[in-house]
């Protein structure tokens, strides 16, 4: 069964560190999503990627992010100077459509520890 | 801002009784809703969703509830079974935007 596949599944860096986490979707998907969620709390959407642009970004998702897809399979989420409260499990996401259900394909995450 | 709202932290079932975890929101311009269930060291894997113009879906054993009036949905588990243990978490999906709102999520524990 195709998978969303995330690596690292966690990485440690220091404080104003840039990091880069990166997915590979399912291969027929056109849309792509990075979710985080901090210990104890919700999922949290921080954007939305399709035919190479951001489709939609929330307020987490500010000049610290970025998002690319590089070649036709990777979609990487790069924080350019790490903080404290960046340190989260990170989901990448990817579904064929917009429309539908909504239903969303989520990796197994990335586990960011920033100290 | 909380939109989608889960109450119960956790809940504990015996097993081959009915589970049954609920949902709120607040907002209106919902049109689908999601339920999606988590094991530790996993993704969120979904598991039903259901319409904003439908009141009901079912699935095997899983039912799910839309109370539009009272802005509630509830996910009936039945019977339940120990792998049903994980964290459940309920979504919505905004009717102009693809971003899931989820809750913070209730963990379920099915005791044999």
């Amino acid at each position: 069964e195709p998978e969303v596949t995330q690596t690292p599944s966690h990485q440690v860096t220091q404080m104003g560190q840039e990091v880069i986490l990166r997915c590979v979707p399912i291969s027929n998907h056109l849309y792509f999503y990075w979710y985080r969620q901090i210990l104890g709390q919700k999922v949290e959407f921080l954007v939305s990627f399709y035919n190479n642009e951001i489709s939609e970004k929330s307020e987490i998702f500010d000049d610290q992010f970025s998002v690319e897809r590089p070649d036709g399979s990777n979609f990487t989420l790069k924080i350019r100077s790490t903080k404290l409260e960046d340190s989260a499990m990170y989901f990448c996401a990817s579904n064929p459509l917009a429309t539908g259900t909504g239903e969303l394909f989520f990796g197994e995450g990335s586990r960011l520890t920033v100290l | 801002d909380q939109q989608v709202k889960q109450n119960s932290p956790s809940l504990s079932v015996q097993e081959g009784r009915i589970s049954i975890l609920n949902c709120d929101y607040t907002n209106s311009m919902f049109d689908y809703f999601l339920w999606y269930k988590k094991y530790p060291a996993e993704g969120p894997t979904f598991l039903i969703s259901i319409s904003s113009i439908k009141d009901k879906n079912e699935d095997g054993r899983f039912t799910v509830f839309l109370n539009k009036s009272a802005k509630h949905l509830s996910l009936h588990i039945v019977p339940s079974q120990p792998g049903d243990s994980a964290v459940y978490f309920c979504a919505a999906r905004p009717n102009s935007g693809y971003a899931l709102n989820f809750g913070k999520g209730t963990s379920l524990l099915v005791t044999p």
